[in-house]
């Protein structure tokens, strides 16, 4: 079955410190990674996503992530957050095909303590 | 648009009352999606629609609900005798082939 597993439900971290969410999918074609941030009464802003070549991809707001095949994983990191982080993230995965419906983590929710 | 814009943003409804939410794409994108966000339970997939292509209707709960997209552009999501555990958030999403979505503000469907 196809789906995408973020384990932590609610994440607190120190303003200024690192950052990793994790994200684990199963999925039967190859696949194109996604991970998009709700801020409170917002829509989803996409962060990066993966489609092919270098496995560790740059986004906006200094968020970064890292596809390992071999662990079916996409996790997110960032180096110092940022009190504005404070949101909820969700990792998403779907084919490689144009425009077919992406899978959704159930999402993490940040907060980050002063 | 500039962006993704669905309406209404906020909408109350009593039990068994029909609703209709509507969202207007990114000019150009030829994908439109629907998600239904619960608490505490991601984005739930229900429809997607592709060009002309027949739409992909898998992820609708039950026969209450059904989508159109007019002219490849506007779509309407249509709830019919609405229930308590129809309340969501509903968003919708367009597309340019592979290049990600990019979401609507939502609409909050609030039965009463």
């Amino acid at each position: 079955a196809q789906s995408v597993t973020q384990p932590d439900i609610h994440i607190t971290v120190s303003e200024g410190a690192s950052l990793e969410l994790r994200c684990n999918y199963s999925y039967g074609a190859t696949p194109y990674l996604f991970w998009y941030v709700q801020s409170p009464g917002q829509g989803l802003q996409l962060l990066l996503k993966y489609f092919s070549g270098d496995t560790l991809v740059q986004g906006i707001k200094g968020f970064e992530a890292e596809f390992k095949r071999s662990q079916s994983s996409f996790n997110l990191r960032k180096p110092s957050v940022h009190w504005s982080d404070a949101a909820e993230y969700f990792c998403a995965v779907g084919a490689s095909q144009a425009g077919t419906a992406l899978i959704f983590g159930k999402g993490t929710t940040l907060s980050v303590s002063s | 648009g500039a962006g993704v814009s669905q309406s209404p943003s906020n909408k109350v409804t009593e039990k068994g009352k029909d609703v209709e939410l509507r969202c207007d794409p990114i000019s150009g994108h030829t994908a439109l999606y629907w998600y239904r966000q619960s608490l505490g339970q991601g984005l739930e997939f229900l429809i997607y629609f592709q060009g002309n292509s027949a739409p992909d209707k898998s992820g609708l709960p039950s026969d209450r609900f059904s989508a159109e997209r007019t002219g490849g552009s506007v779509s309407t999501l249509t709830i019919q005798r609405t229930q308590q555990e129809d309340s969501a958030v509903y968003l919708c999403a367009s597309s340019l082939k592979s290049l990600g979505y990019t979401f609507g503000s939502g609409t909050r469907l609030t039965v009463v």
